[in-house]
């Protein structure tokens, strides 16, 4: 696609639920980033994609956080039994390469644990 | 650790008024690179320039301009003319090693017509 593609844009789900936020990159692009956008935390790197396997995790807050990238491109980011603090801006960029110089973000999901 | 302080938390201007927006960062590395993005109300993350640690020059794109001082570790970030399109947030960020990005806060401005 011309851009990173996020999906859904807003979504709101009630305590204790499974949500999947999905994330297509631009075409050919090897890399793949997750990052948190929440007020009082700012941007938090979360996950980072080399093609379909993730050298650092380092940033997935806990074991409920969990994401796959499959084919080289489609991203799913999952989040288990929501936490209203899991409530934020969840942004995905891609890179043509690993090492980022130029990422290109989508529009990300805004999600709010109610 | 590494770290980028955007002080500013917000910033309003007059339109055509100049406004510099700063940042500061630490960093053990000697090879890292300096980032801003604008983040327009929409939501996205839009690329505005990199710097690489071994280029201090100045840089001037239109009416933006970058002023990166090792000897300070700044990356202070100027709009020259400031125009309404230009309210958004701004973000500073450092590539660290394992090809994260550290961001700043990042500064509010708003440009008033």
């Amino acid at each position: 696609g011309a851009g990173v593609s996020q999906s859904p844009s807003n979504k709101v789900t009630e305590k204790g639920k499974d949500v999947e936020l999905r994330c297509d990159p631009i075409s050919g692009h090897t890399a793949l980033y997750w990052y948190r956008q929440s007020l009082g935390q700012g941007l938090e790197f979360l996950i980072y994609f080399q093609g379909n396997s993730a050298p650092d995790k380092s940033g997935l807050p806990s074991d409920r956080f969990s994401a796959e990238r499959t084919g080289g491109s489609v991203s799913t980011l999952t989040i288990q039994r929501t936490q209203q603090e899991d409530s934020a801006v969840y942004l995905c960029a891609s890179a043509l390469y690993a090492d980022q110089l130029e990422a290109f973000f989508g529009q990300g999901t805004r999600l709010t644990v109610v | 650790a590494q770290k980028v302080t955007q002080a500013q938390t917000e910033i309003s201007v007059v339109e055509k008024e100049d406004v510099t927006l700063d940042c500061v960062y630490e960093t053990r590395d000697t090879t890292y690179y300096l980032f801003w993005y604008k983040q327009p109300p929409s939501g996205e993350l839009v690329f505005l320039i990199r710097r690489n640690s071994f280029d201090e020059q100045n840089e001037i794109s239109g009416r933006y301009s970058w002023n990166f001082q090792k000897s300070t570790s700044s990356f202070n970030f100027t709009i020259t003319a400031s125009q309404v399109v230009d309210s958004a947030v701004y973000f500073c960020a450092l590539l660290e090693y394992g090809n994260k990005l550290v961001f700043g806060a990042g500064t509010i401005l708003r440009v008033k017509s």
